[in-house]
């Protein structure tokens, strides 16, 4: 199957700093990619939804100038989460969707990150 | 209302056991149904689509009723490596033509040696 790798998979740094997580589609191209954020036992949260070479389309309450969101190409998103604050340590996953495939979403390993 | 609803659990059965899980959701214009499966710490994997006339997959069985907008797992003879948290995805209307996956909470299930 289709395989999608983030990096890093685990992160931690100071409050007030700024983490790019990045999401790669390794043998496919990926015209749409999507960002998730999950909490301790909570579901999945769709934060946006990232169409190659245009803007991001974010969900309601996502802020757009604090999680920026650049899909340069069709095998690579990235994520920066500015001015980073405990509030947002959490799991971060993408998914990628094939091209041709319908719905299908193939979902990276996640990155876990912790602010202090 | 959530729009995707689960049971959280946590289910604990036997091995051997058989175990259903449920699931209900909002959106009467939702088209296309899953179940994916979620290990500790790790990224949710799909497991199966619910089809309305329902689906087999050796030991999982999913089933859909529109009408109702309900969703079911059935989980036979389980194993200790069915342990996890069984998530209940709705991929629904977003914007014009787009569509977007809804994920519920999960089901948490552990399989008893």
């Amino acid at each position: 199957g289709a395989v999608v790798s983030q990096h890093p998979s685990r992160v931690i740094c100071k409050s007030g700093t700024s983490v790019k997580i990045e999401c790669r589609s390794l043998d496919f191209q990926a015209t749409t990619m999507f960002w998730y954020r999950q909490f301790p036992k909570q579901s999945l949260m769709l934060m946006a939804t990232s169409n190659e070479g245009s803007k991001a389309t974010y969900e309601q309450g996502v802020e757009k100038d604090k999680f920026l969101i650049n899909h340069a190409s069709l095998t690579l998103s990235t994520l920066t989460v500015t001015s980073a604050h405990p509030e947002d340590s959490s799991f971060y996953i993408c998914s990628a969707q094939l091209a041709g495939e319908g719905e299908t979403q193939y979902f990276g390993p996640g990155t876990r990150l912790l602010v202090l | 209302r959530k729009e995707v609803e689960q049971d959280p659990g946590p289910f604990n059965v036997p091995e051997g056991a058989t175990v259903a899980f449920n699931c209900t959701y909002s959106n009467s214009a939702s088209q296309s149904f899953f179940w994916y499966r979620q290990d500790c710490r790790k990224e949710p994997k799909l497991l199966m689509s619910v089809y309305s006339s329902g689906n087999e997959d050796g030991r999982f069985t999913a089933q859909l009723n529109r009408a109702s907008q309900y969703i079911s797992l059935l989980i036979r003879d389980s194993k200790l490596s069915d342990s996890a948290t069984y998530l209940c995805v709705v991929l629904t209307p977003f914007s014009g033509s787009a569509r977007q996956l809804t994920f519920g909470s999960g089901t948490q299930l552990t399989v008893l040696p």
